[in-house]
């Protein structure tokens, strides 16, 4: 049972260039999330999704855009990164979104803008 | 406006028993989480409180206090490989999760 998987999971790019993230979860959860962390910050999210077909703007969805045309997956995209968004990415994902829901993690995507 | 204060750091003893303190100022409040982050790894679920009390769960323990707005997280027996990030994270009346910065608890030996 794989349950969330991220890739890729280093990546360095020059400001101005694109990129997705790629998120997969095998448990069959409707919801899924997109967070960014930062040293001395707490987890902050950028996008999430109750289910597919559906994105929603987080805490700071902007320089961000999110699709989920499956279920099991849920893409992030830079359109033209900036050195701000260098960052640790998580994907988690979880079964409900009220009560005890609890987030499945991805390991995490390292990303450095130059 | 929602905020989440929990110590940056601390050092701990193997063997020995730590507390780790979380205050919250949430918009409502729907349950109290806590989670463990070792270096460079995701985050993992430790434990979920949405009424006052004590919750044990092994060597674990979380405790919840709605009227002060205060959690605890209990740590006994302490092993060198709890050292690791402890996030606390509130949920609020929307269902968004707000996240502390993190606690890093140092063990030594």
């Amino acid at each position: 049972n794989a349950g969330v998987t991220q890739t890729p999971k280093f990546r360095v790019l020059k400001t101005g260039q694109s990129m997705t993230l790629l998120c997969a979860q095998d448990m069959n959860h409707e919801y899924m999330y997109w967070y960014r962390q930062d040293p001395g910050m707490g987890l902050r999210l950028i996008h999430y999704s109750v289910g597919e077909g559906t994105t929603a703007k987080g805490e700071v969805p902007d320089g961000y855009n999110v699709s989920r045309l499956k279920k099991q997956n849920f893409l992030l995209g830079l359109e033209s990164a900036a050195p701000s968004q260098t960052s640790v990415y998580f994907c988690a994902s979880s079964s409900e979104i009220s009560g005890a829901n609890v987030l499945t993690f991805g390991a995490g995507s390292r990303l450095t803008v130059l | 406006g929602q905020n989440i204060d929990q110590p940056t750091e601390m050092t701990a003893t193997e063997g020995a028993i730590v507390q780790i303190n979380c205050t919250y100022q949430t918009s409502g409040f729907n349950g109290l989480f806590w989670y463990q982050q070792h270096a460079g790894e995701a985050p993992t679920f430790l434990s979920y409180n949405v009424l006052d009390g004590l919750e044990e769960k092994g060597r674990f323990s979380s405790f919840l206090s709605r009227s002060k707005g205060y959690s605890y997280l209990l740590l006994k027996e302490l092993q060198m490989k709890d050292s690791a990030s402890y996030l606390c994270a509130a949920l609020d009346s929307n269902y968004q999760l707000i996240w502390g910065a993190g606690t890093k608890l140092i063990i030594k030996p």
